[in-house]
């Protein structure tokens, strides 16, 4: 079965420009949630969906970053403005269930973003 | 102050031999633990997971303990392959709705010939 896929896999944008960033989770989860890494960093959570809504954006940076999954399955991360801090992987990841903390999230390879 | 720090940053061993890598955390409330595997270059792959009440997890050649008292837990790695050689995340999960996770920045490890 496939699992949750990310495109592109590669992004590289000039500064200023907008972006977006899209995530196919796996069929069936209910739940989504974005991270972006740094170089020689963890994940650092961004935002997660319970279906087609944002249950918690607190990980978003600033109002330059905006996520959207309207029919509750693919989600896509927007960044307006970029600035070259931008600059990460961006992995998406989805589970089951809900407010179960012990579903297993499960990872796609992520978009690494450049910013110039 | 990082809530899960991890170390070594980075652990070079050969293949065949054995290595514990560790985390500690002050994630509070805390839920579960979780331990990943990121190759380069693609999406970390969980290992362990285990909740509060848990002490230990294996999975194949990975053995996962945990202490919630101390608020440490380690990795083992028996038997190392080439294969092997990859980031190992720490993660730690609080309570609640959500899932959301907490990482540690990982411990880069190398298995040579």
């Amino acid at each position: 079965g496939a699992g949750v896929s990310q495109t592109p896999s590669n992004k590289v944008t000039e500064k200023g420009k907008y972006v977006e960033l899209r995530c196919d989770p796996i069929s069936g989860h209910t739940a989504l949630y974005w991270y972006r890494q740094s170089l020689g960093q963890g994940p650092e959570f961004l935002i997660y969906f319970q279906g087609t809504g944002a249950a918690d954006d607190s990980g978003l940076p600033n109002d330059r970053f905006f996520a959207v999954r309207p029919e509750g399955s693919v989600s896509t991360l927007k960044i307006q403005r970029t600035e070259r801090g931008d600059s990460a992987v961006y992995l998406c990841a989805s589970s089951l269930g809900r407010g179960n903390s012990y579903n297993e999230q499960f990872f796609g390879p992520g978009t690494r973003l450049t910013v110039l | 102050k990082n809530q899960v720090e991890q170390s070594p940053q980075s652990l070079i061993i050969l293949e065949g031999k054995n290595c514990t890598l560790q985390c500690n955390y002050t994630v509070s409330p805390f839920s579960n633990l979780r331990w990943y595997k990121q190759d380069t270059g693609r999406g970390p792959v969980s290992l362990t997971i285990m909740t509060f009440s848990e002490n230990t997890k294996s999975n194949g050649r990975y053995t996962a303990t945990l202490d919630a008292d101390t608020k440490q837990s380690s990795l083992h790695i028996t038997a190392s392959q080439l294969s092997d050689s990859a980031s190992y995340i720490c993660v730690v999960s609080a309570p609640g709705g959500g899932n959301k996770l907490t990482f540690g920045t990982g411990t880069q490890l190398k298995v040579e010939l």
